[in-house]
């Protein structure tokens, strides 16, 4: 059983830029939500899919959006880039049947200067 | 809307002591409730998962307890280990809502 897996690990950007981060989900898991965790806080929930739809959004600007594929892989894609969202990116995988447990990935720790 | 809150900051303690690490959360309709373990600028740990109906839950030295109608949860770990030094956050999942998390103890157990 795999886990779940982000790339790229580290990334640095400039303000205005746009940058596309990936997520792989745990295997048999079929939905994916992505949260942004500043500094000393804890994770905000940003939206989640559900079988390849949105199901649910958090209190973030359009210009953060995303996907999930047919195998359950997701993207979230930010464009605009400002400084404030420098951050660490968190993916987490769940299925129906197991209570709603949060599988995370270990995450894609983005810079923008 | 659900608020979580954790207590305290941040605690520092010798190794081998028992410690507990509280939540609060302000709407009682929660679907389940999770504490994670996260390492510095790494991604989060699923310790223990309590469901609205049960009243605590247990992992080795860890139980987690949860009490709905004064809307509070504790960690407690036993016999602590300098390997247990890492930052507990606690999340909420209500009906309708997505994951609420509070913002983590950060734990140091000193040798």
């Amino acid at each position: 059983e795999t886990g779940v897996t982000q790339s790229p690990t580290h990334l640095i950007k400039t303000r205005g830029q746009q940058v596309t981060l990936r997520c792989s989900s745990q295997s048999g898991h079929n939905t994916v939500s992505w949260y942004q965790q500043a500094l000393g806080q804890g994770p905000q929930f940003i939206f989640q899919y559900y079988r390849e739809e949105e199901n649910g959004r958090g209190n973030f600007p359009p210009r953060f959006s995303g996907l999930q594929f047919p195998n359950y892989s997701s993207e979230l894609n930010v464009n605009a880039l400002e400084l404030d969202d420098s951050a660490l990116y968190l993916c987490a995988s769940s299925s129906p049947g197991t209570n709603e447990k949060l599988f995370f990935g270990s995450g894609t720790q983005l810079s923008v200067l | 809307k659900q608020e979580v809150t954790q207590i305290p900051a941040a605690l520092s303690v010798p190794e081998g002591e028992n410690l507990v690490l509280n939540c609060s959360f302000t709407d009682s309709a929660i679907y389940n409730l999770q504490w994670f373990r996260q390492d510095p600028g790494k991604g989060l740990t699923s310790l223990l998962l309590i469901q609205s109906s049960q009243r605590e839950q247990t992992s080795g030295r860890l139980n987690a307890s949860l009490d709905k109608s004064s809307g509070r949860s504790t960690l407690y770990i036993a016999a602590s280990q300098p390997g247990d030094s890492a930052t507990y956050l606690c999340a909420v999942l209500s009906y309708g809502q997505n994951f609420v998390f509070g913002p983590g103890t950060r734990l140091s157990v000193l040798p």
